[in-house]
């Protein structure tokens, strides 16, 4: 089955400055692979997905790159703010397939003020 | 839009009481349903998932046990809970239609076995 590597566990970085945290799958035939964003004590929110057929996607400060020779994709943030600090899952699965993701074990991140 | 509701928000049970969770989904048919635990400071446990009515598959042996009795509806449940059954309880959902497959999570249940 497939098993999705995280690092770093935490994460800790200065107001303004980049995130960048970073998985590995081992599925090859994997080819989605969404990031979750988790506030304490909320629910995992869906932040930003990307699909094999693209390197790289963008959102406003966050962005996802996937590099599928190497099997691994990373979630960058830009300008952080205090609001960013939480924990990000990243996971992946093969798009249209009933499988449920398999998740990576979680990255917390705190913005230090 | 979709809505997934999930209750109780919170719960409080003692070691050895029944539990039954509750989740729905709204405003989508035939949805895939997930069912997970997040122990304190840890990551997403995949219990159960259903891919349709009566269809129910489990990922971890242990003393729960998931049912499907109407399309939009999943239920968690225990005879006899121990202190380890203590978490977040969340359950998600997701469509496989063409060009869509994003998963989402309900708000969760908190559950504290004493």
């Amino acid at each position: 089955g497939e098993n999705v590597e995280q690092h770093p566990s935490t994460l800790s970085v200065q107001e303004g400055d980049s995130a960048v945290i970073k998985c590995t799958y081992s599925d090859s035939a994997s080819n989605y692979f969404p990031w979750y964003k988790q506030e304490l004590g909320k629910r995992p929110q869906l932040i930003i997905d990307i699909r094999s057929n693209v390197g790289e996607k963008k959102d406003q400060r966050i962005a996802v790159t996937l590099n599928k020779t190497a099997k691994h994709f990373s979630l960058h943030i830009t300008e952080t703010q205090p609001e960013d600090s939480a924990v990000y899952f990243c996971a992946a699965r093969r798009w249209g397939s009933a499988r449920q993701l398999t998740f990576g074990s979680g990255t917390q991140l705190t913005v230090l003020p | 839009s979709q809505t997934i509701h999930q209750w109780p928000a919170t719960l409080v049970q003692p070691v050895g009481s029944p539990l039954s969770l509750e989740c729905t989904v709204e405003g989508t048919s035939n949805p895939n349903l997930y069912w997970y635990r997040q122990a304190a400071g840890r990551g997403l446990q995949l219990l159960f998932y259903s891919v349709g009515i009566g269809q129910i598959s489990s990922e971890v042996p242990q003393n729960l046990s998931a049912s499907r009795p109407q399309d939009r509806q999943f239920i968690l449940s225990s005879k006899k809970l121990l202190l380890s059954d203590s978490g977040f309880y969340l359950c998600a959902w997701s469509t496989i239609l063409a060009g869509v497959g994003e998963q989402y999570f309900g708000p969760g249940t908190r559950l504290t076995v004493t």
